[in-house]
């Protein structure tokens, strides 16, 4: 099971480009990088999923070396409704982890200040 | 179309009580797991169900124990509650198990505070 590690806060303002990068020296060959959101007192929401180069949705963009032991979130203007936690989770397609279940750790706690 | 949804949104509970969660998965969805997240920390895998069985299961004692129903729905009970189970309870819905596990929604979770 690929291990993640990540910053646990970083702080921001109002309309900059975020980068959260996440560290996985030991992502297995089938494995896949995903992000999600969390808001206090919410579950966990999906942000975007990769394997390798750029992945871009109309929410974020995912960045990946070619050794893919790392990558990086960028979240583009961030406004005040981004403060969230970000988790970093490798694992099977589509979000699931090692035997088919999540695996989360700290994440980042990302704070946007006006 | 309804995403994941969990009852009751607060429930308070005294130690050494039992208590039972529950989940509706989101439509088309067969396969329900349930997460502890304690305050400050990421949420930690308790158990997993597909077709009415327990398929995975993380690090929790058995006091903690499920039930999937026909319809796909579920619950957790937890039996003899302690102060340190006092956490933000998530269930998470997918389709498929156990080659190909696609999208999880979760659901906005269940605080339990035991006093």
């Amino acid at each position: 099971l690929a291990k993640t590690t990540q910053p646990i806060s970083m702080d921001s303002y109002e309309g900059q480009e975020v980068n959260i990068t996440c560290s996985h020296n030991n992502i297995a060959t089938n494995d896949y990088i995903t992000w999600y959101q969390q808001f206090p007192s919410q579950g966990p929401r999906f942000i975007i999923q990769g394997y390798k180069t750029k992945v871009t949705n109309e929410v974020a963009s995912l960045f990946i070396p070619a050794d893919r032991k790392s990558s990086t979130l960028s979240l583009p203007r961030v406004s005040l409704s981004d403060t969230a936690v970000y988790y970093c989770l490798v694992g099977d397609p589509l979000g699931g982890g090692s035997q088919g279940n999540l695996i989360f750790g700290k994440g980042t706690k990302l704070s946007v200040k006006p | 179309d309804a995403g994941v949804t969990q009852s009751p949104t607060h429930l308070i509970k005294t130690r050494g009580q039992q208590v039972t969660l529950r989940c509706s998965p989101k439509s088309g969805h067969d396969t329900v797991s349930w997460y502890q997240q304690a305050l400050g920390q990421g949420p930690q895998f308790i158990f997993q169900y597909y077709e009415e069985e327990e398929r995975q299961r993380g690090n929790f004692p058995d006091r903690f124990s499920g039930h999937q129903f026909p319809n796909y729905s579920s619950e957790l009970n937890v039996n003899a509650l302690l102060l340190g189970d006092s956490a933000l309870y998530l269930c998470a819905s997918s389709l498929g198990f156990p080659e190909r596990v696609y999208g999880y929604t979760f659901g906005s979770g269940t605080r339990l505070t035991v006093v």
